[in-house]
């Protein structure tokens, strides 16, 4: 069964510095793998989907890459701001199973 | 981005009662469905999956006769908490996939439910 793991649990930084959210997981053969955004007491935001065939997508200051031989998944965040505190979740697709990390709880300081 | 919306958002219920939320897929049909129940600061737990027209497929410890999922068609899924105990309370999302595999996952707001 899949594991996803991500480190740190929680990341604490002054606004506008750039920072890194990691994703690791154990089965490589996925179809993709997808970074959201969850609110207190709300749903998942979809920031970003990697296909298994692309090594990074980027949407604004969001930039995520993929190496699925490692299986390993970063999500950049260029010039962090105080809205962007959050807590940001990676899953993998393997066949329309899919497997959560435990988030990381961003809080970007005024 | 694909919509999802869940309805109710928030829902105050006696025990006892049933609870029925739904989640619909407003600009897409979506071939499968998810149920997930989220605990405070815990990632998501997957529930059940649902497929349109066939029976949900539930997770190892899910009790089917006390949530009942119906995927009537592409665009809509209900869970119903029958007979609904505090011990219900909880966070619950669904998402919705447009492909049967390699699909994106999109999410509704969530359901607060609040059982006294």
């Amino acid at each position: 069964k899949q594991e996803v793991t991500q480190i740190p649990a929680a990341l604490s930084v002054p606004e506008g510095e750039n920072l890194v959210l990691n994703c690791s997981f154990t089965d490589s053969a996925i179809y993709n793998l997808q970074w959201f955004r969850q609110d207190p007491g709300k749903g998942l935001t979809s920031l970003l989907l990697i296909q298994s065939s692309q090594r990074e997508q980027t949407s604004g200051r969001l930039n995520a890459s993929l190496d699925k031989s490692s299986g390993r998944s970063t999500l950049y965040i260029a010039a962090s701001q105080p809205g962007d505190s959050a807590t940001y979740l990676c899953a993998t697709n393997t066949g329309n199973q899919f497997y959560f990390g435990t988030g990381t709880s961003l809080t970007v300081i005024p | 981005g694909a919509v999802v919306s869940q309805h109710p958002s928030r829902v105050i219920c006696k025990s006892g009662t049933s609870v029925k939320i739904e989640c619909r897929s407003l600009d897409f049909q979506a071939t499968t469905m998810f149920w997930y129940r989220q605990f405070p600061k815990q990632s998501l737990m997957l529930m059940a999956t649902s497929n349109e027209g066939s029976k949900a497929t539930y997770e190892q410890g899910v009790e089917k006769d006390k949530f009942l999922i119906n995927h009537a068609s592409l665009t809509l899924s209900t869970l119903t908490v029958t007979s609904a105990h505090p011990e219900d309370s909880s966070f619950y999302i669904c998402s919705a996939s447009r492909l049967v595999t390699g699909g994106e996952l999109f999410f509704g707001e969530g359901s607060r439910l609040t059982v006294l």
